[in-house]
């Protein structure tokens, strides 16, 4: 079964500080994992994508994850946080429907300043 | 224009009232997708078109009708609502492979009175 499961619905970050927003999923066949990004009043972005080419992904902004398979993870993290990195991030998995795409419920960042 | 394009942006109905919102995709995708977004829910996946053809339907109520006339337009048809039915409602496109992304609309703020 395709799940995935963000921990932690807030997070909240000094400005320079490392952001490490955390995802593990469930899947029944190789996954393909994404994370998107929400800022108020838009739809969702896409950061960046896994699709078995490498483990550690860049995306855009300055974000990265790490695709763990022994650990069912992928999770999201940069190193300098800014001020306008401040959204809503969402992991999500595709089922084994090109048509489904299993997502989390979101994190919330906050960078203080 | 480029993108997934909704449109209105905002919407407020009665519950006796029928209004639809209307999808434009400019990138050359073979799906699209609706999904409503509450808040403090994950985000809800309520129908999907793959070459105009309707391959998925959520358990979603009659009250919400799609209509997908070409490859580049989808709709959804909302009538006699409820006030739980107001959410952010997402259109999405992809080109429709369980690697492709979703690459998502603004949305449209339904308020339902």
């Amino acid at each position: 079964a395709q799940s995935v499961t963000q921990l932690g619905s807030h997070v909240s970050v000094s400005e320079g500080a490392l952001v490490l927003l955390r995802c593990n999923y469930s899947s029944s066949v190789p996954p393909y994992l994404f994370w998107y990004v929400q800022y108020p009043n838009q739809g969702l972005q896409l950061l960046l994508k896994y699709t078995s080419a490498a483990t550690l992904v860049k995306g855009i902004n300055g974000f990265e994850a790490e695709f763990k398979k022994s650990e069912t993870s992928f999770h999201l993290t940069k190193p300098s946080a800014h001020m306008r990195d401040a959204a809503e991030y969402f992991c999500a998995v595709s089922g084994v429907n090109f048509n489904k795409f299993y997502f989390g419920s979101g994190t919330k960042l906050n960078v203080k300043p | 224009e480029t993108g997934v394009t909704q449109t209105p942006r905002h919407l407020v109905m009665g519950m006796t009232n029928k209004k639809s919102l209307k999808c434009e995709q400019h990138l050359g995708h073979n799906a699209m997708y609706w999904y409503k977004q509450s808040a403090k829910k994950p985000l809800e996946l309520m129908f999907v078109y793959s070459l105009e053809e309707r391959v998925e339907n959520n358990s979603v109520p009659s009250r919400f009708s799609p209509e997908c006339p070409n490859s580049s337009h989808l709709f959804l048809h909302l009538h006699t609502l409820q006030p739980e039915d107001s959410a952010l409602y997402l259109c999405a496109s992809s080109e429709g492979g369980r690697n492709s992304p979703l690459h998502f609309g603004n949305g449209t703020r339904l308020t339902v009175t």
